[in-house]
């Protein structure tokens, strides 16, 4: 069964410290796709990344950074010298390419930025 | 222009009221979802539609009642909602299924008195 576990409720840091998002999934399928979305006080959920599961390499992008163990079973999101409008709840969420057209998604993480 | 928009961004009905929900979509995409957030649950999948034939219905009580009329086009149709009812609702839309990137519009906060 699919399966998308974010522990962290809820993280605060002070500005410019880094912080690392956790996620863990379960999926018995082979081929399946990871997403990252950040949902700011607005509501929107914005999207970040799409990984799929035959490619392990890790993504920067600017402040972000994902780090895919498929040993693990885990795609964490790291994020480089906070700032106050990364303030959001982060949402991991997964995909199997024999589910048809649901995603499951995690819990999410609030993120309080301090200035 | 945005991708996903909806309307109302705010509702409020009584629970006799009959409203809906609009969406809609500037992507081209061919696969439309709404989805209900509460407070303190995960994101929750309602319905599905799939070049305008509906693909998913995850057990959602028959109050609410969706339309795709076309592609670019979804509503979901409320009548005799339940307090328990209010949350923020999301509309979505992605290329083909699900493995393709969601494009999440800014919701409607509903509030059920």
């Amino acid at each position: 069964a699919q399966k998308v576990t974010q522990a962290q409720t809820e993280i605060s840091v002070v500005e410019k410290e880094d912080v690392t998002l956790d996620c863990v999934y379960e999926t018995r399928d082979t081929t399946y796709y990871l997403f990252w979305y950040k949902q700011p006080p607005s509501g929107e959920l914005v999207f970040l990344i799409r990984r799929n599961s035959f490619d392990e390499q890790n993504e920067i992008s600017g402040r972000y950074s994902w780090n895919f163990q498929k040993s693990t079973s885990s795609f964490n999101f790291t994020i480089t010298a906070s700032q106050v409008v990364d303030s959001a709840v982060y949402f991991c969420a997964l995909s199997e390419v024999r589910g048809g057209f649901k995603t499951i998604f995690g819990a999410g993480t609030r993120l309080f930025v301090k200035a | 222009e945005t991708g996903v928009t909806q309307t109302p961004r705010h509702l409020v009905m009584g629970m006799t009221n009959k409203k809906s929900l609009k969406c809609e979509q500037h992507l081209g995409h061919n696969a439309m979802y709404w989805y209900k957030q509460s407070a303190k649950k995960p994101l929750e999948l309602m319905f599905v539609y799939s070049l305008e034939e509906r693909v998913e219905n995850n057990s959602v009580p028959s109050r609410f009642s969706p339309e795709c009329p076309n592609s670019s086009h979804l509503f979901l149709h409320l009548h005799t909602l339940q307090p328990e009812d209010s949350a923020l609702y999301l509309c979505a839309s992605s290329r083909r299924d699900s493995t393709d990137t969601q494009y999440f519009g800014p919701g409607t906060r509903l509030t059920v008195l």
